[in-house]
């Protein structure tokens, strides 16, 4: 079967850094997005990997290591607004979308 | 800016009610998803559409049908509402075939069954 975990909730401090994991099992690969989603709101697009390596985007990073069926994303300078989930989704060999069930984040003072 | 906009964020219904949600994108996106979301999984492809007319199941679709008659538009319908259909239901459009290419969401309908 088709399986993506990722923790399903993280605390840290404003100001620092967290890495959110996320490790897949899917028929086939053909990347992998990451979203943010704020409680009671839509998903929003954040990020796209599919080659192996780092993605940086401003305080924001993501990883991905194909042969390991892992990705992780990196938020550095952690600001209270950070606070929401992120989900992690992979594209299998048909070119659909599987989710994860999402990590929530938790930002304190 | 994409603007995908849904009928309703709150709507309470009764167990076999016929329950209609409708999503409205203006992007002139060729395709359309169906998603619900709720605690502790992962979001659930319920119904998507490639094109006007055209529909494909998802993981979950029993229990739901779709309508796509005009390309910005996507109806999902519940025929007999259940309390297990109890959920956060949202609406997804993407531009062309591309891997890369990115969903982009409705605010949701949280639907509660009664």
């Amino acid at each position: 079967g088709q399986n993506i975990d990722q923790p399903t909730e993280m605390t840290a401090t404003e100001g620092a850094i967290v890495q959110i994991n996320c490790t897949y099992q899917t028929s086939g690969f053909n990347g992998l997005f990451w979203y943010q989603q704020h409680a009671g709101e839509a998903p929003t697009f954040l990020s796209y990997n599919v080659l192996d390596g780092l993605e940086e985007k401003g305080r924001f990073s993501s990883f991905l290591s194909r042969s390991k069926g892992y990705s992780y994303l990196l938020l550095k300078e952690l600001q209270m607004k950070d606070s929401a989930s992120y989900l992690c989704a992979v594209t299998d060999s048909n070119y659909q979308l599987i989710w994860g069930a999402g990590t929530k984040l938790i930002i304190k003072p | 800016d994409v603007k995908v906009t849904q009928s309703s964020r709150y709507l309470v219904k009764r167990t076999g009610e016929k329950v209609f949600l409708e999503c409205v994108q203006d992007m002139d996106h060729e395709n359309m998803f169906w998603y619900r979301q709720d605690p502790g999984l992962g979001l659930r492809l319920i119904y998507f559409s490639y094109d006007v007319k055209m529909k494909e199941k998802g993981d979950i679709p029993e229990g739901y049908s779709v309508s796509r008659e005009k390309k910005e538009r996507f109806s999902l319908i519940l025929e007999s509402a259940s309390t297990n259909q109890t959920s956060m239901y949202l609406c997804a459009s993407k531009g062309g075939s591309g891997m890369t290419d990115t969903q982009y969401f409705g605010p949701g309908t949280r639907l509660t069954v009664l």
